[in-house]
């Protein structure tokens, strides 16, 4: 079955530093690749999106990037804070379903040492 | 704008207990989701939801049941709870099955002993 997988699993950064998450996915026909942070405690919240009709888009410290042929897409983050320690989940759109159904990866935690 | 809530925030259960969670969200979304988030395996979809009345199955539906009798609620049952089903479930919704983001609650916490 269609299935988003996710690296590195951990990652350990210097406050300032830059971090980098990276995903790949199965389904050719996924279309719409949200990121999601999650802190300690809380339910997943949305931090940028992505649709495969854009290679890029940034959002202040936060940029994701996409590769349809290679089927990857990837989360920037430059001048690490540390509060951007979190779990972070990246997803892809399953299929052309219109269902709005999202595959998960497994995660990556990140922490921002002071 | 309280979003999506999630009742209760923790449970523990013996196991063959049943019970049910109840997810409600206020943003007039169609398209509604119970995902089990699990140590190392990211979300699972359990059953979804594409308006009220509807309800199909996730990628993990056995053992568990779903209603959507009201558009801002849906509600997921463990008939007969067993420790597998140790878990933190998420409910999240969105307005349209078209590229859109999904909003999650906090969760809910359950064990099963």
């Amino acid at each position: 079955g269609e299935n988003v997988e996710q690296h590195p699993s951990t990652l350990s950064v210097q406050e300032g530093d830059s971090a980098v998450i990276k995903c790949t996915y199965s389904d050719s026909a996924s279309n719409y690749f949200p990121w999601y942070k999650q802190e300690l405690g809380k339910g997943p919240q949305l931090i940028i999106d992505i649709r495969s009709n854009v290679g890029e888009k940034k959002d202040q410290r936060i940029a994701v990037t996409l590769n349809k042929t290679a089927k990857h897409f990837s989360l920037h983050i430059t001048e690490t804070q540390p509060e951007d320690s979190a779990v972070y989940f990246c997803a892809a759109s399953k299929g052309s379903s219109n269902t709005g159904k999202l595959i998960f990866g497994q995660g990556t935690t990140l922490q921002v040492k002071p | 704008n309280a979003g999506v809530t999630q009742t209760p925030k923790f449970r523990v259960l013996k196991t063959g207990q049943s019970m049910t969670l109840l997810c409600a969200q206020d943003m007039n979304h169609e398209y509604m989701y119970w995902y089990r988030q699990d140590p190392g395996m990211g979300l699972r979809l359990i059953h979804y939801s594409v308006g009220e009345g509807t309800t199909a199955k996730g990628e993990v539906p056995d053992g568990y049941n779903v209603s959507r009798l009201k558009k801002q609620n849906f509600l997921l049952g463990l008939e007969s709870a067993a420790p597998s089903q140790t878990s933190v479930y998420f409910c999240a919704s969105t307005n349209s099955g078209e590229r859109q983001p999904q909003h999650f609650g906090d969760g809910t916490r359950l064990s099963i002993l």
